[in-house]
């Protein structure tokens, strides 16, 4: 049982650079979003979908973008990598977008020089 | 917009003993959700409990147990007979039930050291 599988696990970038993240789930939940995780800071939202064709915005989108052609997948794009995109990046799926709890994917660790 | 506090960066526990994490929430709604996750060293984010704000009664989960105070907006993790395994950051998290609000909010972390 697979779940939510992020790749890759750890990524050295220069700045300027440009990176997809890979996130996929085997759950078939209607909802994906991806967090990105800063000491002391929690999790919080770059961007979310709540069904295939369908994305939107959360907390801190700048420099990020994503599109869910299918179910199952929900890449994260990182248009031109600066440092302050240096994080763990999480992927996280549930069955609806308002109930239940998030499952997670293993996380990546991203550096930009 | 919802907040979520944990107002203890770190706290330390001796094996087999209890300790008890804090977490208050700032909410205008009356039916969401609220989560404890955990996250150990190895990055993974493990539910740990969860709480629907319509039920009274605390959740359960072997050792771990919440204490949910809705009106005060509180909502803290009891981990009694606490083992090795439980030194983790452990974040607190809240989810609204409405649709088109479906954002989960986290605080900032709470590290546990279990001392042997």
């Amino acid at each position: 049982n697979a779940g939510v599988t992020q790749t890759p696990k750890f990524q050295v970038l220069k700045t300027g650079q440009s990176m997809t993240l890979q996130c996929a789930q085997d759950m078939n939940h209607e909802y994906m979003s991806w967090y990105r995780q800063d000491p002391g800071m929690g999790l919080r939202l770059i961007h979310y979908s709540v069904g295939a064709g369908i994305t939107d915005q959360g907390e801190v989108p700048n420099g990020y973008n994503v599109s869910r052609s299918t179910t199952e997948d929900f890449p994260l794009r990182l248009l031109s990598a600066a440092p302050s995109q240096t994080s763990v990046y999480f992927c996280a799926s549930s069955y609806s977008p308002s109930t239940g709890e998030l499952f997670f994917g293993e996380g990546s660790r991203l550096t930009v020089l | 917009a919802q907040t979520v506090t944990q107002s203890q960066p770190e706290m330390s526990v001796q094996e087999a003993e209890t300790v008890t994490l804090s977490c208050t929430y700032d909410t205008s709604e009356s039916d969401y959700y609220l989560f404890w996750y955990k996250q150990p060293p190895s990055r993974q984010m493990i539910l740990v409990i969860r709480q629907e704000a319509y039920k009274q009664q605390n959740a359960t989960e072997n050792r771990f147990s919440v204490n949910f105070q809705k009106a005060a907006k509180s909502f803290s993790l009891k981990i009694s007979d606490s083992q090795l395994g439980d030194a983790a950051m452990y974040f607190c998290a809240y989810r609204s039930s409405y649709l088109g609000d479906n954002d989960m909010r986290f605080g900032a972390g709470t590290r546990l050291t279990v001392k042997p």
